[in-house]
């Protein structure tokens, strides 16, 4: 498919584990940003990635959350120690441009993530 | 202060008729642009349609317009024959251009739960 896809769809975790998750964009999509979104929540920016280089980190809750995006194309989003706070749902999203405020963003369906 | 708020967290509609979906946003940009996305259960974000600050005509897409004005600083959705299939949660959300420096980030309202009656 053409969308943005992203893997796990769903990620059960014990407290204290390390997760990864992925998320593969739109192909040529410059942009790439990763979105934390609690029960019944508006989605929350964690991080924002113009090709490989991490622009703007000032969105992750604390220094176990890490993102990269090494070749500019797929990102991942790790978790070290979960807690039990970062139950949610994780969304990535990409567009086209480098920061035009003009284009959508295109979103994947999520990871949810349950730490127990 | 939020920048984007929605203070409908439920709506109730019957199949066929328009439901307006509320929106204000608060910023000191000249340009910005406003979307409206739809999350139905399965949890996927769609993309309904945009406004932009300068757009002087109000945004349509098929059965979706935006209800736009300026001065009031309100982008409210208007869905026209609703169906069954609207029933979801729909998120308001604004990207702003902050003098070239935002990079498009956007920021979501808290979102309305839309229920549609058959």
């Amino acid at each position: 498919g053409a969308g943005v896809s992203q893997s796990p769809r769903y990620k059960v975790a014990k407290r204290g584990q390390d997760v990864a998750l992925r998320c593969d964009p739109i192909s040529g999509h410059v942009s790439l940003f990763w979105y934390q979104q609690a029960l019944g929540q508006g989605p929350e920016f964690l991080t924002y990635f113009q090709n490989e280089a991490q622009l703007d980190k000032s969105g992750l809750p604390s220094d176990r959350f890490f993102a990269e995006r090494p070749e500019g194309s797929v990102s991942t989003l790790k978790i070290q120690r979960t807690q039990q706070e970062d139950s949610a749902v994780y969304l990535c999203a990409s567009s086209l441009g480098g920061g035009t405020v003009y284009s959508p963003l295109h979103f994947g369906n999520g990871t949810r993530l349950t730490v127990t | 202060a939020q920048k984007i708020t929605q203070t409908q967290p439920g709506m109730f509609v019957q199949e066929k008729e328009a439901v307006t979906l509320d929106c204000t946003y608060d910023t000191s940009d000249q340009s910005y642009g406003l979307f409206w996305y739809k999350q139905p259960s399965s949890g996927e974000m769609i993309f309904l349609i945009y406004q932009g600050s300068y757009d002087e005509q109000n945004a349509t897409e098929g059965r979706y317009s935006l209800n736009f004005q300026k001065a009031r600083k309100s982008a409210n959705l208007v869905i026209s024959a609703s169906q069954l299939g609207d029933s979801a949660m729909y998120f308001c959300a604004m990207r702003e251009d902050a003098g070239g420096t935002s990079y498009g980030k956007l920021t979501f309202g808290q979102g309305t739960i839309l229920t549609v009656h058959p």
